[in-house]
């Protein structure tokens, strides 16, 4: 079974609010890193958090992490349609420079 | 740009082919991965190479063959492939662990791959 997974799978909202998205896992891990796709892309990296970490700003993104609950939340405030890709969170896993990836949350921004 | 270069961006090929995708980095980093991503599946890992050396393979077929001849070039060699094989493929790299932590990794924009 996975190690991430990405709640809601889909998600859409008008510009200017704020996206939330979700990721429980069922390991421990070191660190959790949310990561960005937009249509035809390769992913990119946003922001990652460690395990001794319980929020993490950067701009518009806010990460949270929750250990003892094993989830994690990306907010993305202000949406912009810029912002409208999939969205991937991934865990360290046990062993080794490895990353699991869950299978990703779909944002819709509408301008 | 992320640093990180696939070629070619699209592939067709019939099942007896053989193909070879090529992924180059310029970040000085010393961990190359392949990723395959098909349609409503999670992204899977196939193969890390730490410094040139395998040290990762996911229960990839033999019909995918994997070549790092150096720390900033890695080939994924295609032989044979099947009609499931039709995916988004995926390179990235990433600088060594530090402290036990992974680093982030930085990916190319995939090749993708149609298998007629």
């Amino acid at each position: 079974s996975q190690q991430g997974e990405e709640d809601p799978q889909a998600l859409s909202i008008q510009e200017g609010e704020n996206a939330t998205m979700n990721c429980s896992y069922k390991t421990s891990i070191n660190n959790l890193q949310w990561y960005r796709q937009n249509s035809g892309r390769g992913l990119v990296h946003l922001i990652l958090i460690r395990s001794n970490e319980r929020e993490k700003h950067s701009g518009r993104l806010r990460v949270t992490l929750d250990t003892s609950k094993k989830s994690s939340s990306l907010l993305i405030t202000a949406s912009r349609a810029a912002d409208t890709a999939s969205y991937f969170c991934a865990t360290d896993g046990t062993a080794g420079n490895m990353l699991t990836f869950g299978g990703g949350t779909r944002l819709m921004v509408k301008p | 740009e992320t640093g990180v270069t696939q070629t070619p961006r699209h592939l067709v090929m019939g099942m007896t082919n053989k193909k070879s995708l090529k992924c180059e980095q310029h970040l000085g980093h010393n961990a190359m991965y392949w990723y395959k991503q098909s349609a409503k599946k999670p992204l899977e890992l196939m193969f890390v190479y730490n410094f040139k050396e395998q040290t990762e393979n996911n229960s990839v077929p033999s019909r995918f063959s994997p070549e790092c001849p150096n720390s900033s070039h890695l080939f994924l060699h295609l032989h044979t492939l099947q009609p499931e094989d039709s995916a988004l493929y995926l390179c990235a790299s990433s600088p060594p662990m530090t402290g036990g932590y992974n680093q982030p990794q930085h990916f190319g924009d995939g090749t993708r791959l149609s298998i007629l």
